[in-house]
């Protein structure tokens, strides 16, 4: 089946700095990527979307600059959380799609980023 | 705005009982609905599917039902297992929001030895 792999797992980062989360589609090419934070004992929320070669959509409320999607190729995307505070300390989960139906979704495993 | 909720947040039941779990959805328009399982740490694991022209679909050991008239989605869990224990989210999709899902608010379940 589908599979995609979230690196890091878990990171801890100091204030300040930035952090890359990769998302990889390891057997097949995903048309669409998405990025959700989730906070403890809440859902999912959609962060963005991201098609290959172009520019993600970020969701209301989230800020574009601080929060970086590149999709450079149909099997990777990348988060950057840049200048990390404590309040962006959540779990991070990307999601991988394949064509343009409502089928198909893979999620990762997930990111426990960690900002002190 | 549109959303998908869940009425309990917190399910207890006994191991090798059936377990149901509920979702509201509020979008009409919705034409696609998934239930996933999420255990500590982890991402979400698809568990199955039902499409807005159906209203039961059965797999190993759970089956989902929809009723469109009183926009209620359910999961149920046959002989629920320890290893069931998890949280676990409705979501819907819909064609005019690019298929994205959107993500109900989890209901954990809890299995009693």
């Amino acid at each position: 089946g589908a599979v995609v792999s979230q690196h890091p797992s878990w990171v801890i980062c100091k204030s300040g700095t930035s952090v890359k989360i990769e998302c990889r589609s390891l057997d097949f090419q995903a048309t669409t990527m998405f990025w959700y934070r989730q906070f403890p004992k809440q859902s999912l929320m959609l962060m963005a979307t991201s098609n290959e070669g172009s520019k993600a959509t970020y969701e209301q409320g989230v800020e574009k600059d601080k929060f970086l999607i590149n999709h450079a190729s149909l099997t990777l995307s990348t988060l950057t959380v840049t200048s990390a505070h404590p309040e962006d300390s959540s779990f991070y989960i990307c999601s991988a799609k394949q064509g343009a139906g409502p089928y198909g979704y893979t999620f990762g495993s997930g990111t426990r980023l960690t900002v002190v | 705005g549109e959303s998908v909720g869940l009425h309990l947040p917190t399910l207890s039941v006994q191991e090798g009982d059936n377990s149901i779990i509920n979702c509201a959805y509020s979008n009409s328009a919705s034409d696609y609905f998934i239930w996933y399982k999420q255990e500590s740490g982890k991402g979400p694991q698809f568990i199955i599917d039902i499409r807005s022209n159906m209203d039961k679909r059965q797999g190993q050991r759970v089956t989902v039902l929809l009723n469109k008239t009183v926009k209620h989605l359910s999961l149920q869990i046959a002989a629920t297992q320890p290893g069931d224990s998890a949280v676990y989210f409705c979501a819907e999709s819909y064609l005019s929001a690019g298929n994205m899902l959107t993500f109900g608010g989890g209901t954990r379940l809890m299995v009693k030895p």
